[in-house]
């Protein structure tokens, strides 16, 4: 049973509009969050990261907010450029960083 | 800059053989891990490690085992490699400190026919 799920296998946009990523998860122990991108014949690397006491952390282009009561956090990237297409992927730990999941992934597309 | 390196790009391996996939880290890092990834199924963990001869079962350790003798490496074996351990193997360290993130080699590619 998947505790972290990304729903939306693609997306696609324009340059220079915003992307926005979704994730849910189930395990309400989790309490370290993150994003991931990975380009073909690579590993992932890390994009991103928030832990449970904020709802927003911002890093240049992108930002993720985290919704705890629902669960739910997001990944913007605001503006999207070609160079963003990869597949991301949201992950998530509980303490400790021993049980680190991941979800399937969202393959962005950004179009110029 | 952290580097975790997999001793392999590209495997293939026949039906019940024996196969070790090898993974080295620079960074000492306490925490390392095995992962595959599959289509439509994103990242699932295998096995971790967070200390030398100290391992733990993820998700999916069916027909996979690991051994961890030196803290810079972990490797994984499949005992009687079968055609659905075809995947994406990625390895991964961290540190042993909450909020650490994870850092990940290239993978190695395993065909088993």
């Amino acid at each position: 049973d998947q505790q972290v799920k990304q729903n939306s296998p693609s997306l696609s946009v324009q340059e220079g509009r915003i992307s926005i990523l979704n994730c849910d998860y189930t395990n309400s122990m989790f309490d370290y969050f993150l994003w991931y991108k990975k380009y073909p014949a690579e590993g992932p690397t890390f994009l991103i990261s928030i832990s449970s006491i904020k709802d927003k952390n911002e890093d240049g282009r992108f930002t993720v907010f985290l919704n705890k009561s629902a669960k739910h956090l997001s990944l913007h990237i605001v503006p999207s450029q070609p160079g963003d297409s990869a597949v991301y992927f949201c992950a998530a730990s509980a303490r400790r960083n021993n049980d680190m999941r991941f979800g399937a992934g969202t393959r962005l597309t950004v179009k110029p | 800059d952290v580097k975790v390196t997999q001793s392999s790009r590209y495997l293939v391996k026949r039906t019940g053989e024996k196969v070790f996939l090898e993974c080295v880290q620079d960074m000492d890092h306490e925490n390392m891990f095995w992962y595959r990834q599959d289509p439509g199924l994103g990242l699932r963990l295998i096995y971790f490690s967070y200390d030398v001869k100290m391992k733990e079962k993820g998700d999916i350790p069916e027909g996979y085992s690991v051994s961890r003798e030196k803290k810079e490496r972990f490797s994984l074996i499949l005992e009687s490699a079968s055609t659905n351990q075809t995947s994406m193997y990625l390895c991964a360290s961290s540190f042993w400190v909450n909020n650490s993130p994870l850092h990940f080699g290239n993978g190695t590619r395993l065909t088993v026919t």
